[in-house]
């Protein structure tokens, strides 16, 4: 089984509809991040948590909302689906000392 | 001005031939430094962190400038499997705060 599991791999969806991405983790590490991608931009930041009580904004947050449901889940939710955020999207976590991300496999979420 | 930024190529190479990519960023407080390697529609995995003495591992080395900022990367005798888009990555936040900033990637293409 893989280290950071993201759930759907892939997902299309309506405008307006709420959708929510999941990621779980078997590291035992205490960070979790979103990030999404698209073409020519890089990663971009959309919320992270370093602990279960502990949420913060990243760089594009508006349109989503997240939920540290315990150390190993991280959700990440649309509340309204709209087509720009058509998206690769991200989880990734990290351990306290900060050796690097490790990221989970993706979720291809399509708006249309 | 980007907070990272890399020259997004594409770099066709000869297979055998060495390839450097730099990258620059805006942050003088920034603490760590990675390169990771994206395959297409997967995740980023981790390379190699940047070290400030350079670092080398196999037929990969990495040079960090903290006085210009910038971070490098040099691939010899390339193989066709190193053809991916290769990511700078900077820690930007502070001790107990970090975040990492992607660059968009520089696509690498060996060509045989």
């Amino acid at each position: 089984d893989a280290d950071v599991t993201q759930t759907p791999r892939n997902r299309i969806t309506k405008t307006g509809k709420r959708i929510m991405l999941e990621c779980s983790q078997t590291k035992g590490h205490d960070r979790m991040y979103w990030y999404r991608q698209d073409p020519g931009l890089g990663l971009q930041l959309i919320y992270y948590s370093f602990d279960v009580k502990d949420i913060n904004k990243g760089e594009i947050s508006d349109g989503y909302s997240v939920s540290r449901q315990a150390q190993a889940k991280f959700s990440l939710s649309l509340e309204s689906a709209i087509p720009n955020q058509t998206a690769l999207y991200f989880c990734a976590t990290s351990d306290r000392y900060f050796s690097g991300y490790t990221f989970g496999s993706g979720t291809r979420l399509t708006v249309v | 001005r980007k907070e990272v930024e890399q020259d997004p190529g594409p770099f066709n190479v000869p297979e055998g031939a060495t390839v450097a990519f730099n990258c620059t960023y805006s942050n003088s407080a920034s603490q760590s430094f990675f390169w990771y390697r994206q395959d297409c529609r997967k995740e980023p995995k981790l390379l190699m962190s940047v070290y400030s003495s350079g670092n080398e591992d196999g037929r990969f080395t990495a040079q960090l400038n903290r006085a210009s900022q910038y971070i490098s990367l040099l691939i010899r005798d390339s193989k066709l499997s190193d053809s991916a888009t290769y990511l700078c990555v900077v820690n930007i936040g502070s001790r107990g705060n970090e975040k990492l900033t992607f660059g968009t990637g520089t696509r690498l293409t060996i060509i045989p």
